[in-house]
């Protein structure tokens, strides 16, 4: 199985601030990245896939960048809904399998 | 509007079996891969098995830790998707979620509440 291994695992933060989170994978998965954002009890939020598409309905705040095996998500001000935990998601091979993910709190 | 919509969690003896079902509406349910992703309290994502749609001869794949032990099964024409579980683990006990895959391909654009699945004595 593709291992993702994200970092870091705890970001502390302020709004308004650049917060970029990264992504590595074990083995190339050219740009079959997505990145989801979770908040306490309710169900992932897709926000990028193919590692830079934005989804609709997405913030344009939030960007995915990378190819291979190196990926960010980058939030441009970081807004008090934001305040989550993101996990990215590679769909490159079977097993699917998901980073640890990174909770982003407020500094 | 999308909705998917699990049940069947509960409180079950280790070794025991359970199903769970997801209840889709608001988009063409047959046309969509459809997967089960679970979330152990506290902890990340782990993704549990897809199946395909008709078109692709609703073939199934599943994650190393449930093969052999869970099966994916839809009913197309009840909108349904389900997750048969046996000869369960306490590792198994999670939050499961469905999920829907917008194509052929392995991300999820939409996902149901989840339902709680606790494996104990």
């Amino acid at each position: 199985d593709i291992q993702m291994t994200q970092s870091p695992s705890i970001l502390s933060a302020s709004v308004g601030d650049r917060v970029t989170i990264t992504c590595r994978a074990s083995q190339s998965i050219s740009s079959w990245l997505a990145w989801y954002q979770q908040k306490p009890g309710k169900a992932p939020n897709l926000l990028i896939y193919k590692a830079s598409s934005l989804e609709s309905g997405v913030p344009s705040r939030f960007s995915g960048s990378g190819s291979g095996t190196e990926f960010t998500l980058t939030i441009s001000s970081l807004q008090p809904d934001d305040f989550a935990t993101y996990y990215c998601q590679q769909y490159n091979s079977y097993s699917l399998t998901f980073g640890g993910g990174t909770k982003v709190e407020i500094k | 509007e999308v909705q998917l919509v699990e049940s069947g969690g509960g409180l079950v003896q280790p070794g025991g079996s359970l199903r769970l079902s997801c209840a889709a509406s608001g988009f063409t349910f047959n046309d969509h891969y459809m997967d089960w992703v679970r979330q152990a309290p506290g902890k990340g994502l782990e993704w549990v098995g897809r199946i395909r749609n008709k078109a692709n001869s609703y073939t199934t794949e599943y994650a190393a830790s449930v093969k052999g032990r869970f099966t994916i099964s839809r009913d197309d024409s009840k909108n349904s998707l389900f997750l048969q579980m046996n000869s369960l683990k306490t590792e198994d006990t999670a939050v499961y979620y469905c999920a829907r895959s917008p194509t052929a391909h392995g991300y999820f654009d939409y996902w149901g509440q989840g339902t709680l699945v606790t494996v104990s004595s």
